[in-house]
Protein backbone atom coordinates (compact mmCIF):
# COMPACT_ATOMS: atom_id res chain seq x y z
CA UNK A 1 0.00 0.00 0.00
CA UNK A 2 1.51 3.53 -0.99
CA UNK A 3 2.79 5.54 2.39
CA UNK A 4 3.64 9.11 2.77
CA UNK A 5 7.50 9.07 3.69
CA UNK A 6 9.35 11.32 6.25
CA UNK A 7 13.03 12.50 6.91
CA UNK A 8 14.61 12.35 9.50
CA UNK A 9 12.97 10.47 12.29
CA UNK A 10 14.54 12.72 14.73
CA UNK A 11 16.29 16.04 14.13
CA UNK A 12 18.17 17.54 17.16
CA UNK A 13 18.88 21.02 16.39
CA UNK A 14 20.01 24.11 18.61
CA UNK A 15 17.52 26.95 18.63
CA UNK A 16 18.42 29.33 16.34
CA UNK A 17 19.24 27.17 13.99
CA UNK A 18 16.87 26.18 10.82
CA UNK A 19 15.80 22.60 10.29
CA UNK A 20 14.48 20.98 6.97
CA UNK A 21 11.90 18.35 7.20
CA UNK A 22 11.07 16.17 4.47
CA UNK A 23 8.05 14.63 3.29
CA UNK A 24 7.45 12.42 0.17
CA UNK A 25 3.79 11.85 -0.16
CA UNK A 26 1.68 9.81 -2.18
CA UNK A 27 2.35 10.30 -5.76
CA UNK A 28 -1.38 10.44 -7.11
CA UNK A 29 -2.40 12.94 -4.19
CA UNK A 30 -2.78 16.49 -4.85
CA UNK A 31 -3.24 18.03 -1.31
CA UNK A 32 -0.26 18.31 0.76
CA UNK A 33 -0.14 19.07 4.86
CA UNK A 34 1.83 19.40 7.45
CA UNK A 35 0.44 19.35 11.20
CA UNK A 36 2.20 19.18 14.58
CA UNK A 37 1.44 17.44 17.73
CA UNK A 38 3.45 18.73 20.95
CA UNK A 39 4.00 16.53 23.63
CA UNK A 40 0.64 15.49 25.17
CA UNK A 41 -1.34 18.11 23.15
CA UNK A 42 -3.43 17.86 20.27
CA UNK A 43 -2.44 17.59 16.32
CA UNK A 44 -2.50 21.19 15.12
CA UNK A 45 -2.91 21.88 11.69
CA UNK A 46 0.06 24.20 10.19
CA UNK A 47 -0.47 24.36 6.73
CA UNK A 48 -2.10 22.60 3.15
CA UNK A 49 -0.73 23.20 0.05
CA UNK A 50 -2.47 22.66 -3.41
CA UNK A 51 -1.41 23.78 -6.77
CA UNK A 52 2.06 24.62 -5.84
CA UNK A 53 0.46 27.32 -3.46
CA UNK A 54 -0.42 27.65 -0.08
CA UNK A 55 -3.90 27.56 0.28
CA UNK A 56 -4.34 27.78 3.84
CA UNK A 57 -2.28 28.10 6.88
CA UNK A 58 -2.31 28.37 10.73
CA UNK A 59 -1.65 31.32 13.04
CA UNK A 60 1.30 28.78 14.05
CA UNK A 61 2.36 29.62 10.50
CA UNK A 62 4.52 32.79 10.70
CA UNK A 63 7.25 34.02 9.15
CA UNK A 64 9.90 31.47 10.31
CA UNK A 65 7.89 28.59 8.51
CA UNK A 66 7.84 28.04 4.83
CA UNK A 67 6.79 24.95 2.86
CA UNK A 68 8.22 24.06 -0.59
CA UNK A 69 7.90 21.28 -3.01
CA UNK A 70 11.12 21.76 -5.19
CA UNK A 71 10.74 18.30 -8.04
CA UNK A 72 7.07 17.02 -8.06
CA UNK A 73 7.89 14.24 -5.49
CA UNK A 74 9.18 15.96 -2.42
CA UNK A 75 7.75 18.45 -0.13
CA UNK A 76 9.77 20.24 2.47
CA UNK A 77 9.32 22.10 5.89
CA UNK A 78 11.56 24.87 6.67
CA UNK A 79 12.37 26.78 10.14
CA UNK A 80 14.77 29.28 9.68
CA UNK A 81 15.32 30.28 13.27
CA UNK A 82 13.93 27.42 15.75
CA UNK A 83 12.78 28.08 18.89
CA UNK A 84 12.40 25.66 22.23
CA UNK A 85 8.63 25.75 21.72
CA UNK A 86 8.84 24.39 18.29
CA UNK A 87 9.81 21.08 19.93
CA UNK A 88 7.28 18.89 18.41
CA UNK A 89 6.16 15.92 16.12
CA UNK A 90 5.61 17.19 12.93
CA UNK A 91 3.35 15.12 10.81
CA UNK A 92 3.02 15.66 6.78
CA UNK A 93 -0.01 14.42 4.97
CA UNK A 94 -1.56 14.28 1.59
CA UNK A 95 -4.79 13.20 0.06
CA UNK A 96 -6.52 13.09 -3.02
CA UNK A 97 -9.73 15.44 -2.18
CA UNK A 98 -8.80 18.59 0.17
CA UNK A 99 -9.32 17.56 3.39
CA UNK A 100 -11.04 13.90 3.25
CA UNK A 101 -9.28 10.92 4.20
CA UNK A 102 -5.38 12.44 5.10
CA UNK A 103 -2.66 9.53 4.99
CA UNK A 104 -0.05 10.98 7.39
CA UNK A 105 3.42 9.64 7.70
CA UNK A 106 4.99 8.58 10.63
CA UNK A 107 6.57 12.42 11.41
CA UNK A 108 9.69 13.84 12.71
CA UNK A 109 10.47 14.13 16.15
CA UNK A 110 12.13 17.79 16.27
CA UNK A 111 14.28 18.28 19.95
CA UNK A 112 15.35 22.25 19.96
CA UNK A 113 18.13 22.46 22.71
CA UNK B 1 -15.96 22.28 25.17
CA UNK B 2 -13.45 23.11 22.27
CA UNK B 3 -14.22 21.52 18.62
CA UNK B 4 -13.70 18.33 18.57
CA UNK B 5 -13.45 17.42 22.23
CA UNK B 6 -13.68 13.19 22.86
CA UNK B 7 -14.95 11.50 25.78
CA UNK B 8 -13.71 9.46 27.60
CA UNK B 9 -10.23 10.53 27.49
CA UNK B 10 -9.66 6.84 28.42
CA UNK B 11 -11.12 3.26 28.24
CA UNK B 12 -9.82 0.10 29.36
CA UNK B 13 -12.23 -2.57 28.01
CA UNK B 14 -11.52 -6.30 28.01
CA UNK B 15 -10.80 -8.20 24.37
CA UNK B 16 -14.15 -8.97 22.79
CA UNK B 17 -16.30 -6.26 24.53
CA UNK B 18 -17.49 -3.19 22.44
CA UNK B 19 -15.46 0.15 22.72
CA UNK B 20 -17.35 3.43 22.37
CA UNK B 21 -15.95 6.89 21.91
CA UNK B 22 -17.61 10.19 21.63
CA UNK B 23 -16.81 13.53 20.07
CA UNK B 24 -18.19 16.58 20.43
CA UNK B 25 -17.74 19.42 18.48
CA UNK B 26 -18.93 23.72 18.52
CA UNK B 27 -19.36 24.62 14.58
CA UNK B 28 -21.10 23.49 11.51
CA UNK B 29 -19.01 20.57 9.67
CA UNK B 30 -18.81 19.92 6.49
CA UNK B 31 -17.08 16.06 7.08
CA UNK B 32 -16.01 14.41 10.41
CA UNK B 33 -13.40 11.82 10.42
CA UNK B 34 -12.10 9.34 12.89
CA UNK B 35 -8.13 8.77 12.90
CA UNK B 36 -6.24 6.23 15.09
CA UNK B 37 -2.84 6.66 16.32
CA UNK B 38 -0.30 3.79 17.81
CA UNK B 39 1.60 4.99 20.25
CA UNK B 40 4.34 7.56 18.71
CA UNK B 41 3.54 6.81 15.41
CA UNK B 42 1.11 8.62 13.07
CA UNK B 43 -2.02 8.57 12.54
CA UNK B 44 -4.12 6.20 10.31
CA UNK B 45 -7.69 7.32 8.83
CA UNK B 46 -10.97 5.20 9.87
CA UNK B 47 -13.94 6.50 8.54
CA UNK B 48 -15.19 9.33 7.27
CA UNK B 49 -19.03 10.71 7.82
CA UNK B 50 -20.84 13.76 5.87
CA UNK B 51 -22.65 16.01 7.38
CA UNK B 52 -25.72 14.95 5.27
CA UNK B 53 -25.63 11.01 6.91
CA UNK B 54 -26.10 9.61 9.85
CA UNK B 55 -24.50 6.71 10.14
CA UNK B 56 -22.00 4.63 8.39
CA UNK B 57 -19.95 1.37 9.12
CA UNK B 58 -16.63 -0.32 8.08
CA UNK B 59 -15.93 -3.53 9.33
CA UNK B 60 -16.22 -3.55 12.66
CA UNK B 61 -16.43 -0.04 13.22
CA UNK B 62 -19.58 2.23 13.36
CA UNK B 63 -19.79 5.77 13.06
CA UNK B 64 -22.76 7.66 14.12
CA UNK B 65 -23.33 11.82 13.71
CA UNK B 66 -25.96 13.99 15.01
CA UNK B 67 -25.36 17.38 13.33
CA UNK B 68 -28.12 18.73 15.68
CA UNK B 69 -26.63 17.75 18.87
CA UNK B 70 -22.85 18.34 17.15
CA UNK B 71 -21.73 15.23 18.21
CA UNK B 72 -20.33 12.05 16.66
CA UNK B 73 -19.96 8.53 18.65
CA UNK B 74 -17.30 5.75 17.30
CA UNK B 75 -18.06 2.14 18.13
CA UNK B 76 -15.48 -0.39 17.54
CA UNK B 77 -17.25 -3.78 18.03
CA UNK B 78 -15.58 -7.32 19.41
CA UNK B 79 -12.32 -5.31 20.26
CA UNK B 80 -9.23 -6.98 20.47
CA UNK B 81 -5.75 -6.31 21.66
CA UNK B 82 -4.71 -4.85 18.21
CA UNK B 83 -7.21 -2.27 18.77
CA UNK B 84 -5.19 -0.71 21.73
CA UNK B 85 -4.48 2.95 20.68
CA UNK B 86 -5.39 6.58 20.85
CA UNK B 87 -8.12 7.43 18.58
CA UNK B 88 -8.77 10.98 17.34
CA UNK B 89 -12.06 12.88 15.70
CA UNK B 90 -11.08 15.25 13.44
CA UNK B 91 -13.62 17.91 11.87
CA UNK B 92 -13.42 19.96 8.75
CA UNK B 93 -15.74 22.75 7.97
CA UNK B 94 -16.85 24.30 4.81
CA UNK B 95 -14.28 26.41 3.30
CA UNK B 96 -11.05 25.56 5.12
CA UNK B 97 -8.38 22.89 4.06
CA UNK B 98 -7.67 22.03 8.14
CA UNK B 99 -8.55 19.39 10.14
CA UNK B 100 -9.65 20.33 13.71
CA UNK B 101 -8.87 17.59 15.96
CA UNK B 102 -9.74 16.38 19.33
CA UNK B 103 -7.74 15.61 22.68
CA UNK B 104 -8.34 12.23 21.81
CA UNK B 105 -9.60 8.81 23.77
CA UNK B 106 -6.80 6.35 24.77
CA UNK B 107 -8.45 2.78 24.27
CA UNK B 108 -7.02 -0.18 26.11
CA UNK B 109 -8.18 -3.55 25.41
CA UNK B 110 -6.82 -6.23 28.10
CA UNK B 111 -5.96 -9.38 26.41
Amino acid sequence: EPEVTQTPSHQVTQMGQEVILRCVPISNHLYFYWYRQILGQKVEFLVSFYNNEISEKSEIFDDQFSVERPDGSNFTLKIRSTKLEDSAMYFCASSVEGNEKLFFGSGTQLSVL
Amino acid sequence: SQQGEEDPQALSIQEGENATMNCSYKTSINNLQWYRQNSGRGLVHLILIRSNEREKHSGRLRVTLDTSKKSSSLLITASRAADTASYFCATAVWGSYKLIFGSGTRLLVRP
